[in-house]
């Protein structure tokens, strides 16, 4: 069974800009979890989809916002990127609703924000 | 006060050594999580627990519904244990989740 996929890898924008990352599940789960992860910070909660609806939000400014298809495939979106928002995005898939459920990571998009 | 708290932040320990990462917290929970981290990123999770005892492999984790807190061992600590590990619950009130700012583990062959 495949991981959890993003893409892409790595990726090098300007201040200003938008980005958008994009996460497969594993095959047969529906809740796909966004994380980003700063030296700073940690890994700090971003937001959660089960079904193609937002479930949860975690507390980042309404530029950053997501969506989920009907494949369960998810994307993330930032807009206005600003210098702070160089970070590792994470994702993570689980085969229930909630995040009360293992989850499965994938390797993660590396944003850097010139 | 950061609402989870891991203990040490770094450990530094040779082949062998049983090895114990604390994990404390203040809020009302429904799980909790271990999770490993190697250089480069990857994220596994180890374990997700609320209530007793998990083994798996030379990897165990205990949780203390009572005094909020957990304990991830490793026995017989090797050199590829070494990583960060990261305890995160997951909030009774709203779902959602929290990490610890993790504990950065090497192992000395």
């Amino acid at each position: 069974k495949a991981g959890v996929t993003q893409t892409p890898r790595y990726l090098i924008k300007t201040r200003g800009q938008q980005v958008t990352l994009s996460c497969s599940p594993i095959s047969g789960h529906r809740s796909v979890s966004w994380y980003q992860q700063t030296p700073g910070q940690g890994l700090q909660f971003l937001f959660e989809y089960f079904s193609e609806t937002q479930r949860n939000k975690g507390n980042f400014p309404g530029r950053f916002s997501g969506r989920q298809f009907s494949n369960s495939r998810s994307e993330m979106n930032v807009s206005t990127l600003e210098l702070g928002d160089s970070a590792l995005y994470l994702c993570a898939s689980s085969s229930g609703t909630g995040l009360n459920q293992p989850q499965h990571f994938g390797d993660g998009t590396r944003l850097s924000i010139l | 006060k950061n609402e989870v708290e891991q203990s040490p932040q770094n450990l530094t320990a040779q082949e062998g050594e049983f090895i114990t990462i604390n994990c404390s917290y203040s809020v009302g929970i429904s799980a909790l999580h271990w999770l490993q981290q190697h250089p480069g990123g990857g994220i596994v999770s180890l374990f997700m627990l609320s209530s007793g005892k998990k083994k798996h492999g030379r990897l165990i984790a205990t949780i203390n519904i009572q005094e909020k807190h957990s304990s991830l061992h490793i026995t017989a600590s090797h050199p590829r244990d070494s990583a960060v590990y990261i305890c995160a619950v997951t909030l009774g009130r709203d779902d959602k989740i929290i990490f610890g700012k993790g504990t950065r583990l090497h192992i000395l062959p």
